[in-house]
């Protein structure tokens, strides 16, 4: 049983540089989710997937940031012009939803952790 | 969502039962109870969830108080491993939204 997997764990790089994170999510899960979590802090929502739909996106998701799940499998998280804020763990989720399947729990990879120079 | 309160740190022994509270005094008659961990450098875990009846799986047991304003986590027998932030989510039933994580209980369990 192969859970949510995110690559690479970690990245480092400098300011001004462009990042992408790659999240596979448990094979039959429709549902993926993208947090952020700072040191000492809970998880952050930034956007959610139906399938290939985005349905949802926080108002912390700026310009530079962009989701995608091109075939409703993968998903993709890229940010553009690195800054020092946006250092942090990057979580992704996964879970089965739809008709007769309310409150199936997300299931959560190890995240990305992302360290700008 | 309604908002959940919950103990900044608690403390257990090896061995003995670990009973984390949490306050959701506004829940609503649709919203379920969720409780997930965090160990350090790891991706939160989800443990179990519950809507009014107590519920119990192989990680823990879930105590929902009548009028469904607090809950309890209970960890049977607590081990080195269970050392970890504890997190108290409410959600609306059959929602796709996102969780809303608070700050979390840090348990640590001692030798």
């Amino acid at each position: 049983d192969t859970g949510v997997s995110q690559d690479p764990r970690h990245k480092i790089t400098k300011r001004g540089q462009n990042v992408t994170f790659r999240c596979d999510p448990i094979s039959e899960h429709n549902r993926l989710y993208w947090y952020r979590q700072t040191l000492g802090q809970g998880p952050e929502f930034l956007t959610y997937f139906q399938n290939e739909a985005q349905l949802e996106k926080s108002r912390l998701l700026s310009d530079r940031f962009s989701a995608e799940r091109p075939k409703g499998s993968f998903s993709t998280l890229e940010i553009q012009r690195t800054e020092q804020g946006d250092s942090a763990m990057y979580l992704c989720a996964s879970s089965l939803g739809g008709s007769g399947l309310s409150n199936q729990p997300q299931h959560f990879g190890d995240g990305t952790r992302l360290s700008i120079l | 969502d309604a908002k959940t309160t919950q103990p900044p740190s608690m403390d257990c022994a090896e061995g003995r039962a670990a009973n984390l509270p949490c306050n959701h005094s506004t829940i609503s008659g649709n919203e379920y109870v969720y409780w997930y961990r965090q160990i350090h450098s790891q991706g939160p875990q989800y443990i179990i969830h519950g809507l009014k009846n107590n519920e119990t799986n192989e990680m823990a047991s879930l105590i929902i108080t009548e009028d469904r304003k607090s809950s309890t986590l209970i960890l049977p027998h607590a081990t080195l491993r269970d050392t970890a932030v504890y997190y108290c989510i409410v959600r609306v039933s059959g929602s796709a939204r996102q969780l809303t994580f608070g700050s979390g209980t840090q348990l640590t369990v001692l030798p």
